[in-house]
């Protein structure tokens, strides 16, 4: 019963390095985010898919990029870290964007970038 | 705008007692859905509960419910009998229609304390 599975748990970049965050669920979910949290604060939305070859922006997207090229994965690539990127991020996903299906949050992965 | 607020940062509540956390909400939109999470020291984010803009009665599940005044634009957490394991992070967030995208709006959250 895996639901939303985030790969790593905890990476420490290098200023100006690039890395992939990994995001696949098993539900056959059509929605899909990336959120980011910093301390005290709660959940903004980077980028999110409403389906398979769709994405848009959300609150903060920028220095992030996204594909959506299967339903099950939804990858978040930093193109060049930044320290203002060190953050926890979470994959999320629902059935669909209607206003009355729940979003399942991944298990978040910690960033660090020094 | 915020959309979400949650107006208190810290709450104390001793076990076994009820506790409201607070959370308002502003849209314009007819269809929303709100929703609770809990977040625990370990990090992970926990759905607890959703009321739609269109239900008539409050959303129970389990412990948890939600006190939902909706012209008051309000939509309480209250957590009946609380146990230590209740101590975390409370976030309260909004989905709305329209041409939103489905996106999930957070308050800032309230953190919770269960003193034995």
């Amino acid at each position: 019963n895996a639901g939303v599975t985030q790969t790593p748990k905890f990476q420490v970049l290098k200023t100006g390095q690039s890395m992939t965050l990994q995001c696949a669920q098993d539900m056959n979910h059509e929605y899909m985010s990336w959120y980011r949290q910093d301390p005290g604060m709660g959940l903004r939305l980077i980028h999110y898919s409403v389906g398979a070859g769709i994405t848009d922006q959300g609150e903060v997207p920028n220095g992030y990029n996204v594909s959506r090229s299967t339903t099950e994965d939804f990858p978040l690539r930093l193109l060049s870290a930044a320290p203002s990127q060190t953050s926890v991020y979470f994959c999320a996903s629902s059935y669909s964007a209607g206003v009355g299906n729940t979003i399942y949050f991944g298990e978040g992965s910690w960033l660090t970038v020094v | 705008a915020q959309k979400i607020t949650q107006t208190q940062p810290g709450m104390f509540v001793q076990e076994k007692e009820a506790v409201t956390l607070d959370c308002t909400y502003d849209t314009s939109d007819p269809s929303y859905g709100l929703f609770w999470y809990k977040q625990p020291s370990s990090g992970e984010m926990i759905f607890l509960i959703y009321q739609g803009s269109y239900d008539q009665q409050n959303a129970t599940e389990g412990r948890y419910s939600l006190n939902f005044q909706k012209a008051r634009k309000s939509a309480n957490l209250v957590i009946s009998a609380s146990q230590l394991g209740d101590s975390a992070m409370y976030f309260c967030a909004m989905r709305e229609g329209g041409n939103q995208g489905g996106k999930l709006i957070f308050g800032q959250g309230t953190e919770l304390s269960v003193k034995p």
